[in-house]
């Protein structure tokens, strides 16, 4: 089983819509979750990270986090073609060494 | 403030070269990360230094060796290159005492082709 794992999409919105990206990851002692975006050819970038338990909301971007259910999940409101990118879930293990593991990423393509 | 530096930004190989990737921080962070990255895949970790002085395994560290010369400088050494390690590399650093929120820099990548 994969630390961290996505659909790898891709998952395709119309503009203005709500795209709703989800992430499972393995290991119940992670402590620390973020959400990257990765343009074609460039290199990752951070979005929001999160570590409550609940919602977190960051202009069009809601991150959601269960751990009972061990998934992490990313909302983008009022999709944009600028939007159109991967998005890359990643997961903090704190006793192992600060590790940082990606999952696989969702592509996502806003169609105007 | 240059953040993180890799180099070279592009490279190409022949089966069985050796070539090292460097990678330089000047963010004062402890922990640093040596990734690849296959067309249309996520990032899947190689090795990582959670401060000077460690260095781990990750998830593909066959084929790879690491050093970390100081806090600033974490390397990433191919010994005898193969197809199968064509990718796109990225190195990325965060602080370690920190662990709830820090967010993790990435250098531009370097992309090589092993011919």
């Amino acid at each position: 089983q994969k630390e961290v794992e996505q659909n790898s999409g891709p998952l395709s919105v119309p503009e203005g819509a709500i795209a709703s990206l989800n992430c499972t990851y393995s290991d119940r002692g992670s402590q620390s979750f973020f959400w990257y975006r990765q343009y074609s050819g460039k290199s990752p970038e951070l979005i929001m990270f999160i570590y409550s338990n609940g919602d977190k909301e960051d202009g069009r971007f809601t991150a959601q986090l269960n751990k009972a259910s061990q998934y992490v999940s990313l909302l983008i409101r009022d999709s944009q073609p600028s939007d159109s990118a991967t998005y890359l879930c990643a997961v903090t293990l704190p006793g192992a060494g600060n590790k940082l593991t990606f999952g696989g990423g969702t592509r996502v393509l806003v169609k105007p | 403030n240059a953040g993180v530096t890799q180099t070279p930004k592009f490279q190409v190989l022949k089966t069985g070269q050796s070539m090292t990737l460097q990678c330089a921080q000047d963010m004062n962070h402890n922990s640093m990360y040596w990734y690849r990255q296959d067309p249309g895949m996520g990032l899947r970790l190689i090795y990582y230094s959670a401060s000077e002085g460690t260095t781990d395994k990750g998830e593909v560290p066959n084929g790879y060796n690491v050093s970390r010369l100081n806090k600033r400088e974490f390397s990433l050494r191919l010994e005898s290159a193969a197809p199968s390690q064509t990718s796109v590399y990225f190195c990325a650093s965060k602080v370690q005492n920190h662990p709830l929120n820090t967010e993790a820099f990435f250098g531009q990548g370097t992309r090589l082709t092993v011919v």
